[in-house]
């Protein structure tokens, strides 16, 4: 079955560090791979997606490229800032079932000024 | 345009009671998905619905828990007799049609159970 891991949290960085959030998948098929944040108290929110191999999404200074030969979809931003402490959820949809989307565990970033 | 609605935000309930939980799409979205977030836990998918079908259940509980997305009112879900253990946050997220159909879900707020 579907699967997607994810580092483990809680990431602590000071504003404007460097972002690294990993999350590899194993899936059947050509799975679309999806960011998704949740902030206090709020529900999830789509932050970028990415749909085929090599594809980069991007939104609000993040990235993550699409990698089939590592089955991984990074999420990466130059310079944090305390507005984005959050949760994170690397997601996967593979199209196949109805059972939308399979997330991972999430991992959850704190800012410090 | 409004968004994902969902009602109540915070429900508490003690053992054996019912629990109800309500959710209105967005607008033109026939596509309605319930996930349960348990404390430091992913989300997990529990029921797909479209208008008066339940297109996937599998990750519901078998007893107690239902849900239905009538032709008419917003898509709810039952839990009958809670325990401690259905303490979490259950959001619900729509979709476009079936032609729309990404993986791109819209989610609500979510609704925050505490069992006592």
């Amino acid at each position: 079955g579907n699967s997607v891991t994810q580092m483990e949290g809680p990431v602590t960085l000071s504003e404007e560090a460097f972002l690294t959030i990993n999350c590899t998948y194993t899936a059947t098929g050509y799975p679309s791979l999806f960011w998704y944040v949740q902030y206090p108290g709020e529900g999830l929110q789509l932050l970028l997606k990415a749909t085929k191999a090599d594809d980069k999404g991007s939104n609000k200074g993040f990235e993550a490229t699409y990698r089939k030969e590592t089955t991984s979809f990074h999420l990466e931003k130059g310079s944090v800032q305390v507005s984005d402490s959050a949760v994170y959820f690397c997601a996967l949809y593979s199209g196949g079932g109805a059972d939308g989307l399979t997330f991972g565990k999430g991992t959850h970033l704190i800012i410090q000024p | 345009n409004a968004g994902v609605m969902q009602n109540p935000r915070h429900l508490v309930r003690r053992r054996g009671q019912e629990a109800r939980l309500r959710c209105s799409p967005m607008k033109g979205h026939s596509h309605v998905y319930w996930y349960r977030q348990l404390p430091e836990e992913g989300l997990k998918f529990m029921v797909y619905l479209q208008k008066e079908n339940i297109i996937d259940e599998s990750g519901m509980p078998k007893e107690r828990f239902s849900a239905e997305f009538p032709k008419e009112g917003p898509s709810i879900l039952r839990i009958q007799q809670v325990v401690r253990g259905d303490s979490a946050a259950y959001f619900c997220a729509s979709s476009p049609p079936s032609s729309g159909r990404t993986g791109e879900l819209f989610f609500g707020e979510g609704s925050r159970l505490t069992v006592l």
